[in-house]
């Protein structure tokens, strides 16, 4: 099993400022890895997918890159609906796992 | 406009089973692959099992092997979870979710399982 492992836990920012949201992977996936954010009372929202393409309707502040092991999410100026819970996750086989998630709050 | 949505949820007891029900609309249903994935505050996001598109394949989690199945039925849109032997480990926020070459793009909103005595 692939163990995805997301840092940091909690990131406090204000708003207008960036983000910057690290997911690693045990072992390589190339670009096999996705990006979700969730809000309380949600189901997760697919966010960037192939590491890098963001999503029908995501807004070009959230940025992926990343490939193999080392990955990360961007969020260039953070908006007051940005605040939520990001996850990874990978498919790089068919056992898909997720990362435990990075929260972002309000500093 | 894609919609899934889950049923079934409920109270059970330890050993005891449970079947859920995701309806689904707005898509061919036919053509994808269809997952049930699972999130408790323990554990977070949990993927579960998978069904490809007739039905004839599934892959399980080695945690519900043996004691999961999934199903669907085409002509009516709807995917199926029968849980049996169930532990108090089950107890999550089950979502269907419609996959896309990897990606989970579709999730419904989710029932509940507790599993408790």
């Amino acid at each position: 099993e692939i163990v995805m492992t997301q840092s940091p836990a909690t990131l406090s920012v204000s708003p207008g400022e960036r983000a910057t949201l690290s997911c690693r992977a045990s072992q390589s996936i190339s670009t096999n890895l996705v990006w979700y954010q969730q809000k309380p009372g949600q189901a997760p929202r697919l966010l960037i997918y192939g590491a890098s393409t963001r999503a029908t309707g995501v807004p070009a502040r959230f940025s992926g890159s990343g490939s193999g092991t080392e990955f990360s999410l961007t969020i260039s100026s953070l908006q007051s609906e940005d605040f939520a819970v990001y996850y990874c996750q990978h498919h790089a086989t068919w056992l898909w796992t997720f990362g435990l998630g990075t929260k972002v709050e309000i500093k | 406009e894609v919609q899934l949505v889950e049923s079934g949820g409920g109270v059970v007891q330890p050993g005891g089973s449970l079947r859920l029900s995701c309806a689904a609309s707005g898509f061919t249903f036919s053509g994808y692959y269809m997952h049930w994935v699972r999130q408790s505050p323990e554990k977070g996001l949990v993927w579960v099992c998978r069904i490809n598109g007739d039905g004839s394949s599934t892959n399980y989690a080695d945690s519900v092997r043996g004691r999961f199945t999934i199903s669907r039925d085409n002509a009516k849109s709807t995917l199926s979870l029968q849980m049996n032997s169930l532990r108090a480990e089950d107890t999550a926020l089950y979502y269907c979710v419609r996959s896309e070459s990897g990606r989970f793009e579709y999730w419904g909103q989710g029932t509940v399982v507790t599993v408790s005595s």
